[in-house]
């Protein structure tokens, strides 16, 4: 399969514990972002990458999320000291390199979903 | 923020009959996309129709642009249970940063009942 992957695809926490997620994008695909999504909402942007450089944080993204994408392959997206409120779906997307000012549809993983209790 | 607004919130039909989601959004865009996603699932790129295009073609699924109006629909003729689903549009406008971070609405849910 050469899609996007996301590991795991479920994850239950109490409250206070770090977690990790793992993205691996499609390989040709130098942009990566991650979004989150609660149940009745759109995906809403979290951060993106172009190669390993993590170009943009979204507001939502407070200091006790961290994102990395070490060598510009896979990324992964860490959320230390937990909290209810973090419970959501966690989904991962990669695109190809924007040509001549055109982008294009981006990719998206079957998600992570986080369930913190 | 949630830039899109898709209306209506929910769509039932029947099977066979045809389906139209509409999408309003608020600042200028680069592309308009149309996404799929089944219960608990990623989401599944329908379709992409650019700022200067006005009506775009894929199998059963015709998307309109309208920039003036800022809104976009999306239809699905000769609808199937299988389309039961939630469809997202995203525009996505460059943010300074090159992000082209893709920005949804709240999504409409069809419900195709067979």
């Amino acid at each position: 399969d050469t899609g996007v992957s996301q590991n795991p695809r479920h994850k239950i926490t109490k409250r206070g514990q770090n977690v990790t997620f793992r993205c691996d994008p499609i390989s040709e695909h130098n942009r990566l972002y991650w979004y989150r999504q609660t149940l009745g909402q759109g995906p809403e942007f979290l951060t993106y990458f172009q190669n390993e450089a993590q170009l943009e944080k979204s507001r939502l993204l407070s200091d006790r999320f961290s994102a990395e994408r070490p060598k510009g392959s896979f990324s992964t997206l860490e959320i230390q000291r937990t909290e209810q409120g973090d419970s959501a779906m966690y989904l991962c997307a990669s695109t190809s390199p924007v040509r001549q000012g055109i982008t294009y549809e981006q990719y998206f993983g079957p998600g992570t979903r986080l369930t913190v209790t | 923020s949630q830039q899109g607004e898709e209306d209506p919130q929910a769509l039932s039909i029947q099977e066979g009959e045809n389906a139209t989601m509409n999408c309003s959004y608020k600042t200028s865009i680069n592309n308009l996309q149309w996404y799929r996603q089944n219960s608990g699932r990623g989401l599944v790129h329908l379709i992409l129709i650019r700022s200067n295009e006005r009506e775009k073609h894929s199998g059963r699924l015709r998307v309109t642009l309208d920039t003036s109006k800022k809104s976009s629909s999306l239809l699905i003729t000769a609808s199937r249970a299988a389309d039961t689903a939630s469809y997202f549009c995203a525009t996505d406008g460059y943010s300074g940063a090159g992000s082209y971070q893709l920005t949804f609405g709240k999504g409409t849910k069809l419900s195709v009942i067979p």
